[in-house]
């Protein structure tokens, strides 16, 4: 079975700094994707950015970004020129790329991220 | 018009109350979930429907009741419900379910508090 942890239940940055929120995860899949979702105050939660664990090259969207390391079977979330508006939950996901329909998302258990003036 | 939307947002009941939650997707997609999220614990997905059909019950007990009439509406009816129910339930849509590039899109949560 897939599990998925996130180790820093809250962390905090002053604004316009860069901050790493860290996620680990296990499986023994080859071939899956993981995901980064944003969950602010009472907001709907919205996919930050994703990466396909057959491709080395770490995805990247805007000031967000990923550190993938496959072997090590991490995948960090970089933040950078940290805004208030990124102040949220933010939850690390895993699904394998094949499992038709019942495949399903695993989640991590969430970062609370909060971004002070 | 949001893409995924949910009502009521927040409901409180009695433990002996029926009462049901209804989730609307605006996307054109053909899988819609319900997952439930409570503070500290990973999101739990509850049921997963692929064109009305329900694919998925990850060991929910019967006294919540899912319904998909059409691949637009979701509904989760809810009947003596336990005070350990009380959370966060989030809908969400996809264009297909179990496809990880096809991600998936949430609604706003209704927050359900069982007295």
């Amino acid at each position: 079975a897939q599990t998925v942890t996130q180790s820093q239940p809250e962390m905090s940055v002053q604004e316009a700094e860069t901050v790493t929120l860290s996620c680990t995860y296990d499986t023994s899949e080859s071939n899956y994707y993981l995901f980064w979702y944003k969950q602010p105050p009472s907001r709907q939660m919205i996919l930050v950015i994703r990466q396909e664990a057959y491709k080395q090259q770490n995805a990247t969207e805007n000031r967000f970004s990923v550190n993938f390391q496959k072997a090590a079977k991490s995948f960090s979330l970089k933040i950078s020129d940290s805004q208030l508006g990124d102040t949220a939950m933010y939850f690390c996901a895993f699904m394998r790329r094949y499992g038709g329909a019942t495949n399903k998302l695993i989640f991590g258990t969430g970062t609370l991220l909060a971004v002070q003036p | 018009e949001t893409g995924v939307t949910q009502t009521p947002r927040h409901l409180v009941m009695g433990m002996t109350n029926k009462k049901s939650l209804k989730c609307e997707q605006h996307l054109g997609h053909n899988a819609m979930y319900w997952y439930k999220q409570s503070a500290k614990k990973p999101l739990e997905l509850m049921f997963v429907y692929s064109l009305e059909e329900r694919v998925e019950n990850n060991s929910v007990p019967s006294r919540f009741s899912p319904e998909c009439p059409n691949s637009s509406h979701l509904f989760l009816h809810l009947h003596t419900l336990q005070p350990e129910d009380s959370a966060l339930y989030l809908c969400a849509s996809s264009q297909e379910s179990g496809a990880g590039n096809q991600p998936q899109h949430f609604g706003d949560g209704t927050r359900l508090s069982i007295l």
